[in-house]
């Protein structure tokens, strides 16, 4: 079942944050974050895994609650490079990554 | 530059036609994802292989099949295309099967007329 992912839009002041969650009916083995340019491919940010582990760029942050099978991406400080649809893909037992239908940001300067 | 090449970058045919989308993964990567995204939609698993093996389906219509050669590359065919396979179809590689980060590529856009 496809993640939920909200909000599905924002758009933010440069230097202001955001928060974009991803939650699941599904127990979660792990979740990813993509970031995807107008036009461009997916570009991995990060992995959370179940039990603590993070694969990712430093400059990303984000957390996952295993009980409640829900992840947040944290952008702060957001400069315009930031701009674009963050998709989160979550993996349950059966190992394939289910992604959301993404949440499109907008920086302005 | 992620690494994994994808051919041909634009795709324009009519319907009823077959085509065949190519992948070239990440060196050293044994798996490879295939997606579908329609315009402004988001991202749709067709299927996944690893190692030569079909690992995962997802969502692909019987009219699509693929394949994964000894040499990694892959093969996405496309038959009996409709106006609504028009959309934009990316390969993804990975080292391992699960749990791992992504590389797409640039992707294929098709075009059914």
């Amino acid at each position: 079942q496809q993640p939920v992912q909200s909000p599905q839009a924002v758009i933010l002041r440069e230097g202001e944050d955001a928060v974009i969650n991803c939650s699941s009916s599904k127990a979660l083995y792990s979740v990813h974050w993509y970031r995807q340019k107008h036009g461009e491919a997916p570009v991995f940010l990060m992995i959370l895994l179940k039990g603590g582990e993070q694969k990712g760029h430093e400059k990303i942050s984000a957390s996952f609650n295993e009980k409640k099978q829900q992840s947040s991406l944290y952008l702060t400080a957001s400069q315009l490079s930031y701009s674009g649809t963050y998709f989160c893909g979550t993996e349950s037992s059966n190992y394939q990554l289910i992604w959301g239908a993404g949440t499109k940001l907008i920086i302005k300067p | 530059d992620s690494g994994v090449t994808q051919t041909p970058k634009h795709l324009i045919t009519a319907t009823g036609q077959r085509v065949t989308l190519r992948c070239s993964p990440r060196s050293g990567d044994l798996s490879v994802y295939w997606y579908q995204q329609s315009l402004d939609q988001g991202l749709q698993f067709l299927i996944q292989y690893y190692n030569g093996e079909e690992r995962a389906k997802g969502n692909i219509l019987e009219r699509f099949s693929a394949q994964q050669f000894p040499d990694l590359h892959s093969e996405l065919n496309l038959s009996s295309l409709e106006l609504g396979d028009s959309a934009l179809y990316f390969c993804a590689s990975s080292p391992q099967p699960e749990s791992y980060e992504q590389y797409f590529g640039p992707g294929t856009r098709l075009t059914v007329t």
